[in-house]
């Protein structure tokens, strides 16, 4: 167990919904990272939080975004869903805001299905 | 552009040989590297990294070796043994970009008894 909780665990939805992603950081870390992993893929990164504020944006549709809260849980939300945005999602945290090489700890993921 | 590469999906070892699991890149900014192994219905767990200045980091059973000429690192697990069987995830960062970590696709290590 990462400490880092995601949920849901599985989601299905249809085309052209809106849904949102939790996670919740293990206790001290203050980034939190989202990753997608489409299928038999590499982890692509999408955006990276610290401290609440936005770190670091990597291929991140304009359809996506994402906030972390004072409590520095964090939030993905995914907009006017496409069947490609089918995939596992993925939320990891690290203790401080990569300037170092700090190691991230994953959470399980939350599996997105579009139907 | 695939900047970091893992050209084998999947890889069969017999349990008490070595495993080695290769990964090449692109990228000569690169300058730190990690593997990653992931279960089934789980996130991946970190195992183990090297920085861009050494050629070797070694913890137990698994060793990184880091070729900068030829711009390739493999994993090393002597001996492999059932529970090493994960997929295994190269990534590489860079200094410049806030250490944003860029991943291969992945290999799939399977140990047989």
């Amino acid at each position: 167990d990462s400490g880092v909780t995601q949920t849901p665990k599985h989601l299905i939805t249809a085309t052209g919904q809106r849904v949102t992603l939790r996670c919740s950081p293990r206790s001290g870390d203050l980034s939190v990272y989202w990753y997608q992993q489409s299928l038999d893929q590499g982890l692509q990164f999408l955006i990276h939080y610290y401290n609440g504020e936005e770190r670091a944006k990597g291929n991140i549709l304009e359809r996506f975004s994402a906030q972390q809260f004072p409590d520095l849980h964090s939030e993905l939300n995914l907009s006017s869903l496409e069947l490609g945005d089918s995939a596992l999602y993925f939320c990891a945290s690290s203790v401080t805001g990569g300037l170092g090489t700090d190691t991230q700890y994953f959470g399980p993921g939350t599996r997105l299905t579009v139907l | 552009d695939q900047q970091v590469k893992q050209n084998s999906p999947s890889l069969s070892v017999q349990e008490g040989r070595i495993s080695i699991l290769n990964c090449d890149y692109t990228n000569s900014m690169f300058d730190y590297f990690l593997w990653y192994k992931k279960y089934p219905a789980e996130g991946p767990t970190f195992l183990i990294s090297i920085s861009s200045i050494k050629d070797k980091n070694e913890d137990g059973r698994f060793t990184v070796f880091l070729n900068k000429s030829a711009k390739h690192l493999s994993l090393h697990i002597v001996p492999s043994q059932p529970g090493d069987s994960a997929v295994y995830f190269c990534a590489a960062s860079e200094m410049d970009s806030n250490y944003q970590l860029i991943w291969g696709a992945g290999t799939k290590l399977i140990i047989k008894p």
